[in-house]
């Protein structure tokens, strides 16, 4: 089945502990992306990647940063969280940057405390 | 840049009736792509419908049918028959292929509610 899997989906932590959220596809997608909902902004870009070890800002990437390493995987690190990042996290990933649908990941509840 | 603008925050529709949700859209690309995606109250993103800029009619899937008009810079939703199961938070997103480098920009959302 195609998809994009994260982990975790939902997680408690304190302010400084540094954590990673994981994002995984199967379906040999370039394009890869992580974006936060917060009430009333919608969804916001932090960072997207256009192939492997290609990785750039989005509009919101300040407190996070990104690896791709393989194509599959694109992991989203805050190395100090703060409680501001409290939100919903979603990975997407589409064939590429043109206008075809994104795929969404499930999503990962992030609240810092 | 981009911008997307849903004016209804909520919405309330009987079940069975057809409602329209409204999006505008701005981009001065002439190649992008308009999408809509539904948001249930367990969160994940469902993707509904897609418009592509250059496309001359209008998308429908299933009961989902998307009102483009191109000078107006207008992207509704019409959901026909309405059923429980379509409440939710809805987004229009758009997705142009010049300088924005992928990114979907979205509208803050429409939260529509099926009264049976």
């Amino acid at each position: 089945e195609a998809q994009v899997t994260q982990n975790p989906r939902y997680l408690i932590t304190v302010t400084g502990k540094k954590l990673t959220v994981t994002c995984s596809q199967n379906m040999n997608h370039e394009y890869m992306s992580w974006y936060r909902q917060d009430p009333g902004l919608g969804l916001r870009q932090i960072y997207y990647s256009m192939n492997v070890e290609v990785t750039d800002k989005g509009d919101v990437p300040e407190g996070y940063k990104v690896s791709r390493k393989e194509k599959r995987n694109f992991p989203l690190i805050l190395e100090s969280p703060s409680p501001n990042q409290t939100s919903l996290y979603f990975c997407a990933s589409s064939l590429d940057r043109g206008t075809y649908e994104q795929y969404f990941g499930p999503g990962t509840r992030l609240t810092v405390t | 840049a981009q911008k997307i603008t849903q004016t209804q925050p909520g919405m309330f529709v009987q079940e069975k009736e057809a409602v329209t949700l409204d999006c505008t859209y701005d981009t001065s690309d002439p190649s992008y792509g308009l999408f809509w995606y539904k948001q249930p109250s367990s969160g994940e993103m469902i993707f509904l419908i897609y418009q592509g800029s250059y496309d001359q009619q209008n998308a429908t899937e299933g009961r989902y049918s998307l009102n483009f008009q191109k000078a107006r810079k207008s992207a509704n939703l019409v959901i026909s028959a309405s059923q429980l199961g379509d409440s939710a938070m809805y987004f229009c997103a758009m997705r142009v292929v010049g300088t924005s480098y992928g990114k979907l920009t979205f509208g803050q959302g429409t939260i529509l509610t099926v009264h049976p």
